[in-house]
């Protein structure tokens, strides 16, 4: 079955303490993608990877790393996470950048975020 | 970068059509609208997407305006299922791989 792996779904942190959100995809795709959902302020892209090795920041990056060795696996990494980062988090994932948006795209189930 | 401009909220009656708008005025010539939605907190579905010409799949109906500035989506019969938020997507800036989902319009559907 086609599908976008987030673990942990649910998470309570303290602040500053390092982790490490999780995803992976099983359907060979070359684009993945971060995003965090907070009320009244929709989707917002955190980075996305065009590739193994080739990540780039979209428009709230800031407080998070991400890595892409290898083409499966996209985590999300929060080296010194804060209370602002409590969220809902959201992998996606597609064969073609350029039809990201069209039937091809996967989303993860979400993780759920507290920082504390 | 684009932007989209949808309403907070809808109610629509079960049975009937759901037409939900979107402003995205600043949109470029050649990108496309895309359409997806999220039910309760789970992970965004596609809907339909369309770039010029109006758009028809077994989920719904896609109709641009001519300047492209605006579109509606149209759930023919909407049923309790279809109670979601429903986002109205473009691509931050021509070239990109930037999304921009804006903050979605609420539908309810009541019985």
């Amino acid at each position: 079955e086609a599908q976008v792996t987030q673990n942990p779904r649910y998470l309570i942190t303290v602040t500053g303490k390092k982790l490490t959100v999780t995803c992976s995809q099983n359907m060979n795709h070359e684009y993945m993608s971060w995003y965090r959902q907070d009320p009244g302020l929709g989707l917002r892209q955190i980075y996305y990877s065009m590739n193994v090795e080739v990540t780039d920041k979209g428009d709230v990056p800031e407080g998070y790393k991400v890595s892409r060795k290898e083409k499966r696996n996209f985590p999300l990494i929060l080296e010194s996470p804060s209370p602002n980062q409590t969220s809902l988090y959201f992998c996606a994932s597609s064969s073609d950048p350029w039809a990201f948006m069209n039937t091809e795209a996967f989303f993860g189930q979400g993780t759920r975020l507290t920082v504390v | 970068d684009a932007k989209t401009t949808q309403p907070t909220s809808m109610d629509c009656a079960e049975g009937r059509a759901a037409n939900l708008p979107c402003n995205h005025s600043t949109i470029s010539g050649n990108e496309y609208v895309y359409w997806y939605r999220q039910i309760h907190s789970q992970g965004p579905q596609y809907i339909i997407h369309g770039l010029k010409n109006n758009e028809t799949n077994e989920m719904a109906s896609l109709i641009i305006t001519e300047d492209r500035k605006s579109s509606t989506l149209i759930l023919p019969h909407a049923t309790l299922r279809d109670t979601a938020v429903y986002y109205c997507i473009v691509r931050a800036t021509s070239g990109t791989y930037k999304y921009i989902f804006g903050t979605g319009t609420r539908l309810k559907v009541l019985a």
